[in-house]
């Protein structure tokens, strides 16, 4: 059974500063792996989504990388931005049957 | 193009009823999942349909349902509800196994 761990579970940073946020899974298996936002009570908006055969996505001010041998990806936000305040969650995707295997996230607060 | 629609935002049940959920997912998308949401679990995997058939079952009760119709419509009931069944519950839709999914915002249902 795939699991996800996702390190910190929060972090707190002034503005400005650039970020990593770690995700890893057990299973290397994997058909691709997605990031999400969720602010507090809301519903998941997609980031960024890497396909098992890609080693990175990129989008404004956010990267995202996938190393499957290591079981690992991160999500990097530059400049970051009190709006950037948010849980963000990384999701991998074992199989072609839609089934989505979360981490806990990362409740991140960009204080101005 | 319209998102993912989930009705009711809001639902505040007895213990003992049931409830259904409403998800109609981005025009075109087959696949439909359902996702539980928790302070003390996250998230977790409830069912997946595609083309009206359940494909996938998560770790639940027989107390949760679901089903599709042909215009991949979906709705998930759950019966005799316990004070435990309140949460977020997120339904998700994607074109295809190389696609990411597409979340909702989700009913808040709260059991009293």
């Amino acid at each position: 059974k795939q699991e996800v761990t996702q390190i910190p579970a929060a972090l707190s940073v002034p503005e400005g500063e650039n970020l990593v946020l770690n995700c890893s899974f057990t299973d290397s298996a994997i058909y691709n792996l997605q990031w999400f936002r969720q602010d507090p009570g809301k519903g998941l908006t997609s980031l960024l989504l890497i396909q098992s055969s890609q080693r990175e996505q990129t989008s404004g001010r956010l990267n995202a990388s996938l190393d499957k041998s290591s079981g690992r990806s991160t999500l990097y936000i530059a400049a970051s931005q009190p709006g950037d305040s948010a849980t963000y969650l990384c999701a991998s995707r074992g199989s072609t049957l839609g089934r989505l295997y979360f981490g806990r996230g990362t409740q991140l607060t960009v204080w101005p | 193009k319209a998102g993912v629609t989930q009705t009711p935002r809001y639902l505040i049940k007895t213990r003992g009823q049931q409830v259904t959920l409403s998800c109609s997912p981005i025009s075109g998308h087959r696949s439909v999942s359902w996702y539980q949401q928790t302070p003390g679990q996250g998230l977790q995997f409830l069912f997946e349909y595609f083309s009206e058939t359940q494909r996938n079952k998560g770790n639940f009760p027989g107390r949760f349902s679901g089903r599709q119709f042909s215009n991949s419509r979906s709705e998930m009931n759950v019966s005799t509800l316990e004070l435990g069944d309140s949460a977020l519950y997120l339904c998700a839709s994607s074109l295809g196994p190389v696609d990411g999914y597409t979340f909702g915002s989700g009913t808040r249902l709260t059991v009293v």
